[in-house]
């Protein structure tokens, strides 16, 4: 199985950049990494996916270095609305979430 | 449309009943997944449909069992389910493509409780 390793949670304050990491170190060659957010009694929802380097879009950028066995999530600029758990998944085929990630925003 | 519904939101259901989960999509997806959520947990896939032909089965108990009438349609039939059951019932959908993955839109899952 996928296996990945995220911090279980992490406090923030609005307006501050969050950056989680994420350890994949049995990711396979044709993996590739894709960050989902779940807030309680929902369904996750998809934020960013990458293969290698860096990605962007309107809601986060993904870093990955060379040996793609970590990821790193960056929100920048928080707001209470980003309070959920964050979910890194390395999958091609399959799609299995590790534990995530429980980001607490504060005023 | 980018919305994948299910019915119920809620369903309590005792161990000796039958009942179904429902889930439909309007995007033209033709990969459809059935995960299972405890509280304080990730999501657990149970089961990936593509093209409407099952493809996993992740040795999930015969008391659940799939269906796919149509590419827009998915089903978890229910049948003499324990009260560990009890969980989230989340159904995803996402296009299908042999050379990368991608993104799975969830719906708001079916919240089952089993008596």
């Amino acid at each position: 199985l996928a296996k990945t390793t995220q911090p279980i949670s992490m406090d923030s304050y609005e307006g501050q950049e969050v950056n989680i990491t994420c350890s994949h170190n049995n990711i396979a060659t044709n993996d590739y990494i894709t960050w989902y957010q779940q807030f309680p009694s929902q369904g996750p929802r998809f934020i960013i996916q990458g293969y290698k380097t860096k990605v962007t879009n309107e809601v986060a950028s993904l870093f990955i270095p060379a040996d793609r066995k970590s990821s790193t999530l960056s929100l920048p600029r928080v707001s209470l609305s980003d309070t959920a758990v964050y979910y890194c998944l390395h999958n091609f085929n399959k799609f299995y979430f590790g534990s995530g990630t429980k980001l607490n925003v504060k005023p | 449309d980018t919305e994948v519904t299910q019915t119920p939101k809620h369903l309590v259901m005792g161990m000796t009943n039958k009942k179904s989960l429902k889930c439909e999509q309007h995007m033209g997806h033709r990969a459809m997944y059935w995960y299972k959520q405890k509280a304080k947990k990730p999501p657990e896939l149970m089961f990936v449909y593509s093209y409407e032909k099952l493809s996993i089965n992740e040795s999930v108990p015969s008391r659940f069992s799939p269906e796919c009438p149509n590419s827009s349609l998915l089903n978890l039939h229910l049948h003499a389910l324990q009260p560990e059951d009890s969980a989230l019932y989340l159904c995803a959908s996402s296009q299908v493509d042999t050379s990368k993955p991608y993104e799975q839109y969830f719906g708001p899952g079916t919240r089952l409780t089993v008596t």
